[in-house]
């Protein structure tokens, strides 16, 4: 069974470009979260899907993050424009239930450089 | 929120050490996750310990839920070994991440 998986796994833009990030969760997981850790500091918190629905968007550090998850398959994270300081790794996570038995699943992360 | 506190912040072994890992929680928590960073920036589950003591392999781990805190051991380190450990404690369906132990084992 594949994993959680997030495209690109790099990506360098300049300030004030777009970057779209991807995040395919485990099939059959209809809780997705997005999740980032900037330089040097704790991961954090950012969005939580159920399905297409956004239940939790408290995390999202201002209004140039959008996401979507079109469909309640993949998820997509779009920071326009960006700036320095949302450079950092862009976890995607997904788990099948919200009840406590289950384990939540990460990817391996979208390293983000805005320089 | 729920504040996650880990100890120590950093920690160099020499390949074939034990060491124990410790992390401190602020309130009663549904479930708490061990996770892995490795040097690829990858983050492994290791454990999904709400309470009790979980065994896999060199790695173990015990959860005091009353008393608010778990501890990860490493037996036997090895190389591989390094990178960044997190705790994490889960409330509803949120992970309230610690700061991480950055772990060196050395050859």
């Amino acid at each position: 069974e594949a994993g959680v998986t997030q495209f690109p796994s790099h990506s360098v833009i300049e300030k004030g470009q777009t970057v779209t990030l991807r995040c395919d969760p485990i099939s059959g997981h209809d809780n997705l979260y997005w999740y980032r850790r900037v330089m040097g500091k704790e991961i954090k918190f950012l969005l939580h899907f159920v399905k297409e629905s956004k239940q939790d968007e408290s995390g999202m550090p201002n209004n140039r993050f959008l996401a979507e998850r079109t469909g309640g398959t993949y998820s997509t994270l779009k920071v326009q424009p960006a700036e320095l300081e949302d450079s950092g790794v862009y976890f995607c996570a997904s788990s099948q239930r919200l009840s406590s038995g289950n384990t939540i699943y990460f990817g391996e992360g979208s390293w983000l450089t805005v320089v | 929120g729920i504040q996650v506190e880990q100890s120590p912040p950093d920690l160099i072994l020499q390949e074939g050490a034990n060491s124990t890992l410790r992390c401190n929680f602020s309130d009663s928590v549904n479930n708490l996750q061990w996770f892995h960073q490795n040097p690829w920036g990858q983050l492994i589950n290791l454990f999904y310990i709400p309470s009790g003591t979980k065994q896999n392999g060199r790695l173990s781990a015990t959860t005091v839920a009353t008393e608010r805190y778990s501890l990860l051991y490493i037996s036997s380190s090895q190389t591989t070994d390094s990178g960044v450990y997190f705790c994490a404690a889960l409330t509803n369906y949120k992970l309230s991440f610690g700061a991480g132990t950055t772990v060196t084992v050395r050859a």
